[in-house]
């Protein structure tokens, strides 16, 4: 069975644009959830879809938006980026995402860069 | 609000030897799980062990356990026979029953060197 995908990996981006990045669960998950790590503040819950609706929203400015497909892909959308949106970010999935008794697993990653 | 702390920043074993990684938590919530991630460098995430804070029983997970201590609130990874392949960051992590769905707190991480 194929792991969590995400593309692209790497992204370079500029002050200002805006980025969209994307993520596909694990067949059969319905929940897919968003992380941001970055070294000064480790990895934070950005927020959680299942069956194309917003659960859960961390602690993150109204720059940071996301969506899920009814295939349960699912994208995230940072406008006007600043510099310190540079970072790791992580997607993961879950059957149904309920609230830690199923394995979250995670993909590999997008790392954006923003200049 | 729930918080982790790892207060170890880094750590290294020798190969074959025992290692123990420290956490604590926050909480006031009654229901909750908590994990070990471990991420090897340029690698995915991946699920090493949980615990479930109802379950008074100690997870083990092959070279792996934890020592769960609820009322200390306190969930330390012990790896025991320490293998090269073991050298990664070690994130704990928790969540609660009425987070609503899928929302881990994690703590800082803890680097793990295994030397040879």
């Amino acid at each position: 069975k194929a792991g969590v995908t995400q593309t692209p990996r790497y992204l370079i981006k500029t002050r200002g644009q805006q980025v969209t990045l994307s993520c596909s669960p694990i067949s059969g998950h319905r929940s897919v959830s968003w992380y941001q790590q970055t070294p000064g503040q480790g990895l934070q819950f950005l927020f959680e879809y299942f069956s194309e609706t917003q659960r859960n929203k961390g602690n993150f400015p109204g720059r940071f938006s996301g969506r899920q497909f009814s295939n349960s892909r699912s994208e995230m959308n940072v406008s006007t980026l600043e510099l310190g949106d540079s970072a790791l970010y992580l997607c993961a999935s879950s059957r149904t995402g309920y609230r830690g008794a199923e394995t979250q697993y995670f993909g590999p990653g997008t790392r954006l860069l923003v200049l | 609000a729930q918080t982790v702390t790892q207060s170890q920043p880094e750590m290294s074993v020798q190969e074959a030897e025992t290692v123990t990684l420290s956490c604590t938590y926050d909480t006031s919530e009654s229901n909750y799980y908590l994990f070990w991630y471990k991420q090897p460098p340029s690698r995915q995430m991946i699920l090493v062990i949980r615990q479930e804070a109802y379950k008074q029983q100690n997870a083990t997970e092959n070279r792996f356990s934890v020592n769960f201590q609820k009322a200390a609130k306190s969930f330390s990874l012990k790896i025991s026979d320490s293998q090269l392949g073991d050298t990664a960051m070690y994130f704990c992590a928790f969540t609660y029953s009425g987070a609503g769905s899928y929302q881990l707190t994690f703590g800082k991480g803890t680097k793990l060197s295994v030397i040879p």
